[in-house]
């Protein structure tokens, strides 16, 4: 099946740094890819539909500018969290769907996550 | 109001046992589609089955069945036989709109653990 992956698994940073999470559909094209938020013991939330070669859709209530989607290409897509703060501390996911696959069903493949922790 | 509801925080269950994970969903749209996900510790979101609005039969894959009530908005899995490896958390989530509208809302899950 298709596989996704995002890198780096785990993260740990500083307060005021900016960490880059990868998200790479690795055998085939994704033009939309997802990004989600997990908090411990909780459900995943939909932060932003990212876009190849356009601006990223993002939900109610997320920072644009705090959370800053790159789509640049038809297989990666980034996701920046700029100047973290303890509470952005929590797992990312980011999911796509692959356009050879599914029909109906239109079945989403996930990566493995990042857990960022910011001290 | 919420989209998704699994009402069963937690769940304990003998191994060999079928075990039933209930979720409710709301939706107008006539067009939806229904899955189930499974998370292990490790993190990362392992499809299970679908349900489409528009299918007459329910969705079965291997040890995992969805019991679908349309009329009741109801889309719970059962999971039989279950083994210890099934041990994780289940989240239940629905597309909603036509094909090509990917985005999921997800409920808030169901932690299962298999008793040996």
């Amino acid at each position: 099946g298709a596989v996704v992956s995002q890198h780096p698994s785990r993260v740990i940073c500083k307060s005021g740094t900016s960490v880059k999470i990868e998200c790479r559909s690795l055998d085939f094209q994704a033009t939309t890819m997802f990004w989600y938020r997990q908090f411990p013991k909780q459900s995943l939330m939909l932060m932003a539909t990212s876009n190849e070669g356009s601006k990223a859709t993002y939900e109610q209530g997320v920072e644009k500018d705090k959370f800053l989607i790159n789509h640049a290409s038809l297989t990666l897509s980034t996701l920046t969290v700029t100047s973290a703060h303890p509470e952005d501390s929590s797992f990312y996911i980011c999911s796509a769907r692959d356009p050879g696959q599914g029909g109906p069903r239109g079945e989403l493949f996930f990566g493995e996550g990042s857990r960022l922790t910011v001290l | 109001a919420q989209k998704i509801t699994q009402t069963q925080p937690g769940m304990f269950v003998q191994e060999k046992e079928a075990v039933t994970l209930d979720c409710t969903y709301d939706t107008s749209d006539q067009s939806y589609g229904l899955f189930w996900y499974k998370q292990p510790s490790s993190g990362e979101m392992i499809f299970l089955i679908y349900q489409g609005s528009y299918d007459e039969q329910n969705a079965t894959e291997g040890r995992y069945s969805l019991n679908f009530q349309k009329a009741r908005k109801s889309a719970n899995l059962v999971i039989s036989a279950s083994q210890l490896g099934d041990s994780a958390m289940y989240f239940c989530a629905m597309r909603e709109g036509n094909f090509g509208n990917e985005k999921l809302t997800f409920g808030t899950g169901t932690r299962l653990t298999i008793i040996p």
